[in-house]
């Protein structure tokens, strides 16, 4: 089975500072979503991105993120001003062609804001 | 909107003993169901799913789950638990309507004794 990747695996950053995750996604895969899961806590939706385009965001995905496929194959969260509560694993996952909400999720990159 | 309920945040069993794990769905509309097992500092790996047809699904590592409808349930078993098995499990939800975004439960930790 092909695997989701996610660079980076861990990232240290200041409060305020910009940051940016970024996924590589399996082939022929329609759906992409971001989650994120602060320490202790549950797996929480971030965004779903359907045909190159935001289809739905959650009440968390504020004007702060930011979703993009940059070149048609990598798909990026960029986070423009981080805060403190921004620190969580940050998974990427992707829905199969034939939907049913089954979805491959990457290893996640740890965000940590100083 | 649908949720996920997951009675037990932790649950400790001995190796060899029957492994259940209780999680119980609301959903407006036929749900999709998922189990997701998440070992230490590693991503959310699928476990099994429901979807439609056989209420008894089965998954990877002896893991099974039943889709009850009137119970709206979709508790997930194991036989016999090894020590391999300790993890964390998230029961998910999604529907078709919502772009097949997953809603997580609070996850249940699983401690296997020797």
């Amino acid at each position: 089975e092909p695997e989701v990747t996610q660079t980076p695996s861990h990232q240290v950053t200041q409060m305020g500072q910009e940051v940016i995750l970024r996924c590589v996604p399996i082939s022929n895969h329609l759906y992409f979503y971001w989650y994120r899961q602060i320490l202790g806590q549950k797996v929480e939706f971030l965004v779903s991105f359907y045909n190159n385009e935001i289809s739905e965001k959650s009440e968390i995905f504020d004007d702060q993120f930011s979703v993009e496929r940059p070149d048609g194959s990598n798909f990026t969260l960029k986070i423009r001003s981080t805060k403190l509560e921004d620190s969580a694993m940050y998974f990427c996952a992707e829905g199969g062609a034939s939907g049913r909400g089954e979805q491959f999720f990457g290893p996640g990159t740890r965000l940590t804001v100083l | 909107a649908q949720s996920v309920t997951q009675l037990g945040s932790h649950v400790s069993v001995s190796e060899g003993a029957l492994v259940l794990l209780r999680c119980n769905y609301s959903s407006s509309v036929p749900p999709y169901l998922f189990w997701y097992v998440q070992y230490p500092n590693q991503g959310l790996q699928l476990l099994l799913k429901y979807t439609t047809g056989a209420t008894l699904v089965k998954g990877i590592n002896g893991f099974e789950a039943e889709f009850k409808k009137s119970e709206t349930s979709f508790h997930l078993t194991k036989p016999s638990a090894h020590m391999s098995d300790a993890a964390e499990y998230f029961c998910a939800v999604s529907v078709g309507g919502s772009n097949y975004k997953l809603t997580f439960g609070k996850g249940t930790l699983l401690t296997v004794n020797p």
